[in-house]
């Protein structure tokens, strides 16, 4: 059941530059989208959500876009530090989820190089 | 800060055995939840709840899983018999109400021999 997509397992980009990571989703239903971070024998971490009536929404060096009409979403990370190094998660939740079940992506995981 | 904290951190334990996962929610949530993530794959909604009762579940959640709220503070999801396949990071996560992100614990490494 692939309702969330991240077709990019791994991603490698230098300390200072930016981090696009996206997602694409199938299940016109979902409204509200989150990205979570996670470090190895850690439990995800929120970093930043957005609902459908948004299309964009920044926090700090995270920026989500959402672009309804193509079901994909990217997160933005500038400048990206080392620190950044993790496993980054989409998630979606949807109106009629009404319980807020959360439905994952694979996931991508960024190597931030000096 | 308030945080998710579950227990054990690893669990092993004989197939067929019982095992309880246990976690403290964020005090002021409402809304709590299990999810898994077998090695190698994504993180899958197991079971919701809310007001003292499942609110919904997945079909991985089959009669071999329970879920409990004890008290004001613990939120234990019980495995009856556990099976190879139930190897697993199972994660809980809880959030306040309405429309929100959720929290997670750190998770428990559940492994079955």
């Amino acid at each position: 059941d692939q309702q969330v997509k991240q077709n990019s397992p791994s991603l490698s980009v230098q300390e200072g530059r930016i981090s696009i990571l996206n997602c694409d989703y199938t299940n016109s239903m979902f409204d509200y989208f989150l990205w979570y971070k996670k470090y190895p024998a850690e439990g995800p971490t929120f970093l930043i959500s957005i609902s459908s009536i948004k299309d964009k929404n920044e926090d700090g060096r995270f920026t989500v876009f959402l672009n309804k009409s193509a079901k994909h979403l990217s997160l933005h990370i500038v400048p990206s530090q080392p620190g950044d190094s993790a496993v980054y998660f989409c998630a979606a939740s949807g109106a009629t989820d009404s319980w807020g079940k959360l439905q994952f992506g694979a996931g991508t995981q960024v190597v931030v190089t000096p | 800060e308030p945080e998710v904290t579950q227990t054990p951190s690893h669990q092993v334990t004989q197939m067929g055995q019982e095992v309880i996962l246990r976690c403290v929610p964020i005090s002021n949530h409402l809304y709590f939840y299990w999810y898994r993530q077998i090695l190698g794959q994504k993180v899958e909604f197991l079971v919701s709840f809310y007001n003292n009762e499942i609110s919904e579940k997945s079909e991985i959640f089959d009669d071999q899983f329970s879920v409990e709220r004890p008290d004001g503070s613990n939120f234990t999801l019980k495995i009856r018999s556990t099976k190879l396949e139930d190897s697993a990071m199972y994660f809980c996560a809880s959030r306040t109400g309405g429309f929100g992100e959720q929290y997670f614990g750190p998770g428990t490494r559940l492994t079955v021999t």
